[in-house]
């Protein structure tokens, strides 16, 4: 099973909210991660956790917050998000020991 | 720095033909490189890799890649090429500035587009 999923697939949010995406995987591996991906563009990193440690953070605002309460979770916690972070929100997982990254499907948001 | 180039924003090809979507890259460490394939409102999918070994990669869908170390290339290559394989084609490299997990290095991205 190579499946990462990711709740919820379309969000809408005001500027004012703060709302949370999840991912979750269930292949045993311990490095996860945050991307985010403007439309016909290339992913961009946003965090790495390794062992559920923040390993990787490529500065990014902090209205972005995530957290790995286990292994197999991921979250992005969002607050007083900007129209220009309107995106596709992908989370990915590898082994710790291996470079293969595995991609959910992603959470399409819309910040108004 | 390290990057990765991919030269061609749209590659154009009819069915049938073969196809091939370029992709350069520079590293400060090991070159491992990645080709993804990702199709509209979708995630990314893992097509192959290259980390040691073998330079022609053979990977999922019929793809394949030739690594190039001379020409610090890994162009991503199908013998005959469906329709169903258009969709907008990432190559990657790893970012050896981390060694806590595995953070990558993207190129722009190929559209690739292909006419019955």
């Amino acid at each position: 099973d190579t499946e990462v999923t990711q709740t919820p697939k379309h969000l809408v949010m005001g500027m004012t909210n703060k709302k949370s995406l999840k991912c979750e995987q269930h292949m045993g591996h311990r490095a996860m991660y945050w991307y985010k991906q403007k439309a016909k563009k290339p992913p961009e990193l946003m965090f790495v956790y390794s062992y559920e440690k923040l390993s990787i953070n490529e500065s990014v605002p902090s209205r972005f917050s995530p957290e790995c309460p286990n292994s197999s979770l991921l979250n992005l916690h969002l607050h007083a998000l900007q129209p220009e972070d309107s995106a596709l929100y992908l989370c990915a997982s590898s082994r710790a020991d291996q470079e293969t990254q595995y991609f959910g499907p992603g959470t399409r948001l819309l910040v108004l | 720095a390290q990057s990765v180039a991919q030269p061609e924003d749209q590659v154009n090809v009819a069915e049938g033909n073969p196809l091939t979507v370029k992709c350069t890259y520079s590293v400060s460490g090991n070159p491992y490189l990645f080709w993804y394939v990702q199709y509209p409102n979708r995630g990314l999918q893992f097509l192959l890799k290259y980390i040691t070994g073998d330079n022609l990669v053979k990977g999922s869908y019929g793809f394949e890649a030739e690594f190039n170390k001379s020409q610090t290339s890994f162009h991503l290559k199908k013998p005959s090429a469906l329709v169903s394989d258009s969709a907008l084609y990432f190559c990657a490299v790893r970012d050896w500035r981390y060694q806590a997990g595995t953070a990558l290095i993207f190129g722009k991205g190929t559209t690739l587009s292909v006419s019955s």
